[in-house]
């Protein structure tokens, strides 16, 4: 099985730059992969890392290292739409996914 | 290209009755997963299906829950004699083929409310 953990809250100021680390812990495992959630609405996808190192997409970016089982969603020049509840999910053996609780970021002016 | 679509968007239900809830993948994509995600919780998988089977239904009940992907139509999560606890959004998402698990398209879910 697969287990995953992230903080439960993070509270960052806008135009600052906040780090939200994910452990797993897993039985077989190809991937590790974020996802952006707003109150009332559905998942939406952000990232995958499948190999080590750092991705970058725009204001957000996400890192992987496999010997550590550890990774990060890194968000960049904050904005007060980017709170929101934010999941980290690892990919396993037979194309299941397990997702993290969320952390939920309130971005304050 | 069309996102994933969900309906219904909202579902009440007395306890006892059955609910029905369809999931039409992104065109193109043929991996489709269910999800369930109760108030300020994650999500957690209940089932895998690719057309006409179920790779994996490890996550969901074994009493009163299936799930289908047939040939033609939606995949369809079908909860037989609901009870209050099965209350929750539940979310579909598909991946394109070869994009591996990945990377997740959802849809905006449906809230069932159990009465």
């Amino acid at each position: 099985g697969q287990s995953l953990e992230q903080p439960s809250e993070v509270t960052a100021v806008e135009g600052a730059i906040v780090q939200i680390n994910c452990t797993y812990q897993t039985s077989g495992f190809y991937g590790l992969s974020w996802y952006q959630q707003h109150d009332g609405g559905a998942p939406t996808f952000l990232s995958y890392n499948g190999l080590d190192g750092l991705e970058e997409t725009g204001r957000f970016s996400s890192f992987l290292s496999r010997s550590d089982s550890y990774g990060y969603l890194l968000l960049q020049e904050l904005q007060m739409k980017d709170s929101a509840s934010y999941f980290c999910a690892a990919s396993g053996g037979y194309q299941k996914v397990t997702f993290g609780i969320g952390t939920k970021l309130q971005v304050i002016p | 290209n069309a996102g994933v679509m969900q309906n219904p968007r909202h579902l009440v239900r007395r306890r006892g009755q059955e609910a029905r809830l369809r999931c039409s993948p992104m065109k193109g994509h043929s991996h489709v997963y269910w999800y369930r995600q109760l108030p300020e919780e994650g999500l957690k998988f209940m089932v895998y299906l690719q057309k006409e089977n179920i790779i994996d239904e490890s996550g969901m009940p074994k009493e009163r829950f299936s799930a289908e992907f047939p040939k033609e139509g939606p995949s369809i999560l079908r909860i037989q004699q609901v009870v209050r606890g099965d209350s929750a959004a539940y979310f579909c998402a598909s991946s394109p083929p070869g994009q591996g698990v990945g990377e997740q398209y959802f849809g905006p879910g449906t809230r069932l409310t159990v009465t």
